[in-house]
């Protein structure tokens, strides 16, 4: 059983188009994160929700609107697709939002590859 | 603010050569520090990880001293396989950035039979 599984694993879309990337996790954790490895492999958080509450939002633009309808569940909407939104998606929960330490894990799933023509 | 620097790639080796990777990092406090891997066309996942100074983090024969002294988590594996090429990320967690994991840019490991 996958604990955080993602789909679609690939996308191919054209510049203009809206599409959604979803994400679910069985863990029972109550915090799930978006992260974003742009074409040279640098990783760097999107957004955080924290029992359905967004927490983080690292200066995304707004065509991108994270949803989460349960806390099982972030779901990841791009409006208006543009060729620099090509990049891999992670998804990612932690049983809370302190990640310092020794008892707080994050676990990333698969990823989404997103290919903008 | 809190980061995480690790030597340039591509890095290529020979099979059974010894590997090193270094990793750095800037944080107040003491920060949790971890390699992540990903193999190609997959996801990441955690390899090992360390939360204190001097602990040594072990996972598939790579191990990681965190080196408070010298701010240091260099990866390391005395034997390398060609089914250990992918991506390795070193990251940390700290006190001030708790929230979310800064990632070092990533390094790219080959190796060559």
């Amino acid at each position: 059983d996958t604990a955080v599984s993602q789909t679609p694993k690939y996308l191919v879309t054209q510049m203009g188009n809206d599409k959604s990337i979803k994400c679910e996790q069985n863990l029972g954790h109550d915090t799930m994160y978006w992260y974003k490895q742009d074409s040279k492999k640098f990783l760097k958080i999107m957004f955080s929700y924290n029992n359905k509450e967004l927490i983080i939002n690292e200066t995304v633009p707004n065509r991108f609107s994270p949803k989460s309808p349960d806390k099982a569940h972030l779901n990841l909407h791009i409006n208006s697709l543009e060729l620099g939104d090509s990049a891999v998606y992670f998804c990612a929960s932690s049983q809370g939002m302190e990640l310092w330490g020794p008892r707080n894990t994050i676990y990333f799933g698969e990823g989404s590859w997103l290919t903008v023509v | 603010g809190d980061s995480v620097t690790q030597m340039e790639g591509p890095v290529t080796l020979s099979e059974e050569a010894f590997l090193t990777i270094n990793c750095t990092y800037t944080a107040t406090g003491y920060p949790s520090l971890f390699w992540y891997v990903q193999y190609p066309g997959e996801g990441l996942q955690l390899l090992l990880k360390a939360t204190k100074a001097d602990d040594k983090g072990s996972n598939k024969g790579f191990e990681a001293t965190y080196r408070k002294e010298t701010t240091s988590f260099h990866l390391e594996k005395g034997s390398v396989q060609v089914s250990d090429s992918a991506v390795y990320f070193c990251a940390l967690t700290s006190k001030t950035s708790y929230d979310k994991v800064i990632f070092g840019p990533g390094t790219s490991l080959s190796v060559i039979p």
